[in-house]
């Protein structure tokens, strides 16, 4: 079966970089786009990022672009997102999904539980 | 990139019937038929209900069902059960190639 489990958050302080993962089993992942998710602690869903199953498009929220980057290495089915200068309003849950629609239907059908991410001083 | 906007809170006897809507704009709802709905309850992950605004994958109950007028898109849950009890997120493609959540509903079933 599909499985998506994040790993790599943590307590983090402001300005400094984390990379977050997210192994994929059960599917074939090179087949599919993948986006990252995110939600605050008591808040609603944020969309953060997607790669395209061939990772020829990335593209990012307007809230993390520039400083985080979206990656994948197909051949350990794994997804990864790269956080640099990180706020304090980065702190958050981050799930990672996968998208069976097509370029742009962004359909998300299967997600992990998340990882928690708290950036503080 | 603003949230779709969604009521905060609804609420719905058990067997009735409710809507939840979703509000965009043209560069979203209105220009793609790409909404998705989601449910999520406490402490667990999203769960994909509806997708291409009318859709349903396998396995979720044909109570659930979904539409679109202009920039609104609905979600209907018919024969409201106890287990509905959960959050409920929209979601649309964007003309920016991006995705745009809602603000969430949180549906109480009294």
């Amino acid at each position: 079966q599909v499985q998506l489990v994040e790993s790599g958050g943590g307590v983090v302080q402001p300005g400094r970089s984390l990379r977050l993962s997210c192994a994929a089993t059960g599917f074939t992942f090179s087949s599919y786009g993948m986006h990252w998710v995110r939600q605050a602690p008591g808040k609603g869903l944020e969309w953060v990022a997607v790669i395209w199953y061939d990772g020829s498009n990335r593209y990012y929220a307007d809230s993390v672009k520039g400083r985080f980057a979206i990656s994948r290495d197909d051949s350990k089915n794994t997804l990864y997102l790269q956080m640099n200068s990180l706020r304090a309003e980065d702190t958050a849950v981050y799930h990672c999904a996968r998208d069976i629609g097509t370029s742009n239907q962004y359909i998300l059908d299967h997600w992990g539980q998340g990882t928690l991410v708290t950036v503080s001083s | 990139q603003s949230a779709l906007t969604q009521p905060a809170s609804l609420s719905g006897s058990p067997g009735q019937s409710i809507a939840i809507s979703c509000t965009g704009t043209s560069s979203d709802v209105g220009g793609y038929n790409y909404v998705s709905w989601y449910q999520q309850h406490p402490g667990k992950a999203p769960k994909l209900m509806i997708y291409d605004v009318t859709k349903r994958p396998s396995g979720v109950s044909d109570r659930f069902s979904g539409s679109k007028s202009g920039n609104t898109a609905s979600l209907t849950i018919s024969g409201l059960q106890a287990e509905d009890e959960a959050y409920y997120y929209c979601s649309s493609y964007t003309s920016s190639s991006t995705l745009v959540f809602g603000g969430g509903t949180k549906l109480t079933v009294l």
